[in-house]
């Protein structure tokens, strides 16, 4: 069964820094995505970033990059020149790509609050 | 400007009745799902479609069922609402595999 791990709960971070939040996965599969999420307290899910098993280089998505470290099986994503709206919940999510409707587990989330 | 719509963002029900949660997506999508959010749970799966009539459970089909008859409809069914049932429920369709997930706002369900 796969898994996602973010051993974060809560992290801080000061405003205009860089930051980095784990994830760390288990699967058997070959063919999978990793995805990150941003939840801010109004509840809605806006997605941030895209990594595919099979691609070599890190995604990055203006401020967001991800860095896949496939052998250790992370995909830590990292924002950088943190903003006040980045205050928020975040999600690593990974889905099977050869499965019926490629269905997703998602990690417990890191709860990030940028001081200013 | 893609959508997917949730027909509440609040309910309040009672202990025994029955529930229905909406959820419509305007992008065509095969895939659609239903999550609950608990604190510290993050995002678990109730159940699944890939085609309409088409149904898998996920990781939590206990006390629910679903519903999809048209391709852009995905309704979650609580047969008889208990007070272990009160979450946040989020939607969620996508494409094809390499896709994200496109949520809907959420509905806020207490059950009392």
């Amino acid at each position: 069964a796969q898994k996602i791990t973010q051993t974060q709960p809560g992290m801080f971070v000061q405003e205009k820094e860089a930051v980095t939040l784990d994830c760390t996965y288990d699967t058997s599969d070959q063919s999978y995505g990793l995805f990150w999420y941003k939840q801010p307290s109004s509840g809605e899910m806006i997605f941030l970033i895209y990594q595919g098993s099979y691609d070599e280089q890190n995604a990055t998505e203006g401020r967001y990059s991800l860095n896949f470290q496939k052998a250790r099986k992370s995909a830590n994503l990292v924002i950088s020149a943190s903003q006040l709206g980045d205050s928020a919940m975040y999600f690593c999510a990974m889905r099977e790509i050869n499965t019926n409707a490629g269905k997703s587990t998602f990690g417990d989330g890191t709860t990030l609050t940028v001081k200013p | 400007d893609v959508k997917v719509t949730q027909s509440s963002r609040y309910l309040v029900k009672r202990t025994g009745e029955k529930v229905f949660l909406e959820c419509v997506q305007d992008m065509d999508h095969e895939n659609m799902f239903w999550y609950r959010q608990d604190p510290g749970l993050g995002l678990r799966l109730i159940y699944f479609s890939y085609d309409v009539k088409m149904k898998e459970k996920g990781d939590i089909p206990e006390g629910y069922s679903v519903s999809r008859e048209k391709k852009e409809r995905f309704s979650l069914i609580l047969e008889s609402a208990s007070t272990n049932q009160t979450s946040m429920y989020l939607c969620a369709s996508t494409g094809d595999s390499y896709n994200e997930q496109f949520f809907g706002p959420g509905t806020r369900l207490t059950v009392l």
